[in-house]
């Protein structure tokens, strides 16, 4: 199985500061046949489930603000908040949709206002 | 629009067995290469995945999971439903379903771009 591991767990950052949240993977989810990596990034407030942010790895959803932009290739992935609003206030899990079963998410990084 | 909604119990005893429906609207069960998934989450934890069936019928399961877990589909009633048996308090969680699709042919699964608002479970006697 592939194990996604996020850093920091919880992060605090001041409104209109970066955000930068990490995700290891203990394999490549770059995918040799197209050079994609099988990376998706989910926000989850409280009593919501999550919604997508960012799929193979940089590429935003539909109706996501610019703010959020995702990074990074091969085991290595970064999501990045350039200027934080008080409404970013959330757990951030990534996800590898590169070898399955099983599908795998990381443990989730919560992010507070300062 | 895509919508999906689970429904079933509120409250399971231990060893029951539950049964949770997923029904969607805005999109067909039978659409190449689209998949739905269940993926459930204890009280303050991380998302886990439990099964996904696909179009084709292929399904799978969460390796440790995998005795205890039957995924179906009823593509007449745009329905996905998963069993769980020999429920414990440890599976006490919000249960989500959540749709995604593959992209490239051989693609094995995918990003998940519409989930369900969850329906959450307690194991209780």
């Amino acid at each position: 199985d592939i194990v996604l591991t996020q850093s920091p767990d919880s992060l605090t950052v001041s409104l209109g500061e970066r955000a930068t949240i990490n995700c290891k993977s203990s394999q490549t989810v770059l995918h040799s046949s197209n050079n994609k990596n099988y990376l998706a990034w989910y926000q989850q407030k409280p009593g919501q489930p999550p919604k997508l942010l960012i799929y193979w790895a940089s590429t935003r959803e539909s109706g996501v603000p610019d703010r959020f932009s995702g990074s990074g290739s091969g085991t290595d992935f970064t999501l990045t908040i350039s200027s934080l609003q008080a409404e970013d206030v959330a757990v951030y899990y990534c996800q590898q949709y590169y070898s399955t079963p099983p599908i795998t998410f990381g443990q989730g990084t919560r992010l507070e206002i300062k | 629009q895509v919508t999906l909604k689970e429904s079933g119990p509120v409250l399971v005893k231990p060893t029951e067995t539950l049964t949770l429906t997923c029904t969607v609207s805005g999109f067909s069960l039978s659409y190449p290469r689209m998949g739905v998934s269940w993926i459930r989450q204890p009280p303050g934890k991380a998302l886990e995945w439990l099964a996904h069936i696909f179009s084709n019928d292929e399904k799978s399961y969460s390796t440790s999971l995998k005795s205890r877990l039957t995924i179906t589909k009823d593509t007449s009633k745009s329905q996905v439903v998963l069993t769980m048996t020999n429920m414990d308090p440890v599976d006490t969680a919000t249960y989500y379903c959540a749709r995604t699709q593959r992209e490239y042919y051989y693609d094995s699964s995918g990003y998940y771009y519409a989930w369900g608002q969850g329906t959450l479970v307690t194991v209780s006697s």
